[in-house]
C-alpha cells in the first residue's frame, strides 16, 4: 500500500531564509507523480508544485522547489526567500494510478517569523 | 473563472441526524473527489466521481454517500452523524479522469461540520 510520511509537524524561519520541508514516501510503481499542497489558514489547498517520478530533473516553481530521490523514496520541498504569506500547512501527496485518488502525508506547520 | 465553491461553509448538526454538503466544481470540469479532514485522521479519501459515475471509493462505512448530477455539482450525505464525524469536508475538481496530468485538482474551501 502507499504511504507518504512527513516527519516535521512543525517547522519555523526566518523572513527571507530557506527552509526544507521532508516528505518520504512508499510504493511499488515505478512511474508515478508527487505533489506538495499548502493550506493556508483560509481552508483552501494550493497546489505547490508536482514532480514527475520519470523526469530526473527537479521541479521548479518561482521560490519552490523539490529534491526528489527516487531511489531513497524522498520528496522534499525547499522554499526560498520565505514570506510571511507561506505560513501555512504544507502537504505532501501521492496520488494512485487511477489519477484522481490521493494519500496525503500529515502534513507540516510552517511558521514564517518576521 | 470561478472556484470550486462548497456549501454550505459552516455545519452544526445533531447525532442521529443527517447532512448533505454540496460541491460545484469549476466550470468544465467533470471529475469530483471528496477528501475528510481530521486532526488525528489527516485527509482521508472518501470517493470520487467522474460523469456521474463513482469511480473510486475509499474505507468509508456505508453512511457515507455521495452522488454527482449531470451538470457535475456533486453532493454527499452522512446519514445517523456520528461524535466522530466533525471534521472539515473538502471537495475537489479536476478536468479529467487523471488530475495528475492536469497537474492536481482544484480544491475548495471545504464545509465545516460539527456533530454535537
Amino acid at each position: 500500500a502507499q504511504t507518504v510520511t512527513q516527519s516535521q509537524p512543525e517547522m519555523s524561519v526566518q523572513e527571507a531564509e530557506t527552509v526544507t520541508l521532508s516528505c518520504t514516501y512508499d510504493t511499488s510503481e515505478s512511474d508515478y507523480y508527487l505533489f506538495w499542497y499548502k493550506q493556508p489558514p483560509s481552508r483552501q489547498m494550493i497546489l505547490v508544485i508536482r514532480q514527475e517520478a520519470y523526469k530526473q530533473q527537479n521541479a521548479t516553481e518561482n521560490r519552490f522547489s523539490v529534491n526528489f530521490q527516487k531511489a531513497a523514496k524522498s520528496f522534499s520541498l525547499k522554499i526560498s526567500d520565505s514570506q510571511l504569506g507561506d505560513a501555512a500547512m504544507y502537504f505532501c501527496a501521492y496520488p494512485l494510478n487511477t489519477g484522481n485518488q490521493f494519500y496525503f502525508g500529515t502534513g507540516t506547520s510552517l511558521t514564517v517569523i518576521p | 473563472k470561478a472556484g470550486v465553491t462548497q456549501t454550505p461553509r459552516y455545519l452544526i448538526k445533531t447525532r442521529g441526524q443527517q447532512v448533505t454538503l454540496s460541491c460545484s466544481p469549476i466550470s468544465g470540469h467533470r471529475s469530483v473527489s471528496w477528501y475528510q479532514q481530521t486532526p488525528g485522521q489527516g485527509l482521508q479519501f472518501l470517493f470520487e466521481y467522474f460523469s456521474e459515475t463513482q469511480r473510486n471509493k475509499g474505507n468509508f462505512p456505508g453512511r457515507f454517500s455521495g452522488r454527482q448530477f449531470s451538470n457535475s455539482r456533486s453532493e454527499m450525505n452522512v446519514s445517523t452523524l456520528e461524535l466522530g464525524d466533525s471534521a472539515l469536508y473538502l471537495c475537489a475538481s479536476s478536468l479529467g479522469p487523471d488530475s495528475r496530468i492536469t497537474k492536481g485538482y482544484t480544491f475548495g474551501s471545504g464545509t465545516r461540520l460539527t456533530v454535537v
